[in-house]
């Protein structure tokens, strides 16, 4: 089955920053890269995905990439504010299999 | 429309009771799975089931299981609780296939065993 990996675990930038959060993936037939953000407390809410007929996608502050070859896609969230505080999923669709998580803090 | 529901949100047992939790997905969605999360375990995809059949089921032992309802409302039952099976129970729902959608989930029941 697939197997992703997620880091870091935990991510600590001060507001304005720029933060990134990679994962890797095993299945090389897996083509659905979604992003989830779970605020404590709350349910895991579907951020950005990405399908694998593209390299990049992007929503205002965020956007993923994706390498298919080296079988990693990345996270980028820019000008960061305190509410982008929460843990960041990864996950790809063999099973929906997510990676660890990373605990983002944004400082004011 | 009304989002996923899980009941209940909070359960306390006491080690080798069982216990089941249940979700209804959202109007429409054939697809129910479900997750336990625990602190740096991240989310563990436990089984899927669509049109009441199991499609897909995780590394879990044979004493987690679940079943689908004709209107697409799912439980999860697990049965001989250990203290370790302490989590938050997430379900989410999708339309159809779960892997290459939107899945969304609901607020989960957190469990503890004592």
């Amino acid at each position: 089955g697939e197997n992703v990996e997620q880091h870091p675990s935990t991510l600590s930038v001060q507001e304005g920053d720029s933060a990134v959060i990679k994962c890797t993936y095993s299945d090389s037939a897996s083509n659905y890269f979604p992003w989830y953000k779970q605020e404590l407390g709350k349910r895991p809410q579907l951020i950005i995905d990405i399908r694998s007929n593209v390299g990049e996608k992007k929503d205002q502050r965020i956007a993923v990439t994706l390498n298919k070859t080296a079988k990693h896609f990345s996270l980028h969230i820019t000008e960061t504010q305190p509410e982008d505080s929460a843990v960041y999923f990864c996950a790809a669709n063999d099973r929906l299999t997510f990676g660890q998580g990373t605990i983002l803090t944004v400082h004011p | 429309k009304a989002g996923v529901t899980q009941t209940p949100r909070y359960l306390i047992k006491t080690r080798g009771q069982q216990v089941t939790l249940s979700c209804s997905p959202i109007s429409g969605h054939r697809s129910v799975s479900w997750y336990q999360q625990t602190p740096g375990q991240g989310l563990q995809f436990l089984f899927e089931y669509f049109s009441e059949t199991q499609r897909n089921k995780g590394n879990f032992p044979g004493r987690f299981s679940g079943r689908q309802f004709s209107n697409s409302r799912s439980e999860m039952n697990v049965s001989t609780l250990e203290l370790g099976d302490s989590a938050l129970y997430l379900c989410a729902s999708t339309i159809g296939g779960m892997w290459n959608t939107e899945a969304f989930f609901g607020q989960g029941t957190r469990l503890t065993v004592v």
